[in-house]
């Protein structure tokens, strides 16, 4: 059981921004959310997490909802090389990553 | 800094036999964890050991098994291989502390025949 909602599908186009959404309605008070990526034939890639506050880094930056029911994954400008399949992961205090199905994310030349 | 690896990358079996699949960790991570990736089933969490103790266990029966030794190189084990086996099987390494980030290994595919 997951506990995240995410569609199942997006396509973008190269160089413009990507929101990717997440849905964590149940999240509890200590979980944090991670987002990691899994392009084809190679194993998942960390990619940014956060627990309240937005946070920013080289890769793109995750914007957590007020309520924390809800945050969004935005890639400043995709690539063609940002195709992959991203997971959104609520993370409690174990290391354990619960995946779900993700957002397969398709780049357009 | 190398990364995760895991060994072998490529793995045929036949149905009944063991497999051993082998993951060294980044260099002074002290957990690691085992997934199952199948297409029907996704990413499965299968364990994760930490300073040569299992502190997490998902829902995979007894034949699955894994162990880690001091120098944090953990291996798994599936006993009495059945062909819903066949799945890539990846490893992933992290300092064990909360909420830091996993770094995962390219993984070793599982085809039992």
């Amino acid at each position: 059981d997951a506990k995240t909602t995410q569609p199942n599908s997006m396509e973008s186009n190269e160089e413009e921004p990507v929101h990717l959404p997440c849905n964590h309605s149940t999240i509890s008070g200590t979980d944090y959310i991670h987002w990691y990526r899994q392009l084809p034939s190679q194993g998942p890639e960390y990619v940014i997490h956060g627990l309240t506050s937005n946070v920013n880094n080289r890769m793109a930056s995750l914007a957590i909802a007020e309520d924390r029911k809800s945050s969004t994954l935005i890639l400043h400008r995709a690539t063609l090389r940002d195709a992959a399949v991203y997971y959104c992961i609520r993370r409690g205090g174990s290391e354990k990553l619960v995946f779900g199905k993700g957002t397969k994310l398709t780049v357009n030349p | 800094k190398a990364g995760v690896t895991q060994t072998p990358r490529y793995l045929i079996k036949t149905r009944g036999q063991q497999v051993t699949l082998s993951c060294s960790p980044i260099s002074g991570h002290r957990s690691v964890s085992w997934y199952q990736q199948t297409p029907g089933q996704g990413l499965q969490f299968l364990f994760e050991y930490f300073s040569e103790t299992q502190r997490n266990k998902g829902n995979f029966p007894g034949r699955f098994s894994g162990r880690q030794f001091s120098n944090s190189r953990s291996e798994m084990n599936v006993s009495t291989l059945e062909l819903g086996d066949s799945a890539l099987y990846l490893c992933a390494s992290s300092l064990g502390v909360k909420n830091t980030e996993a770094f995962f290994g390219q993984g070793t595919r599982l085809t039992v025949v």
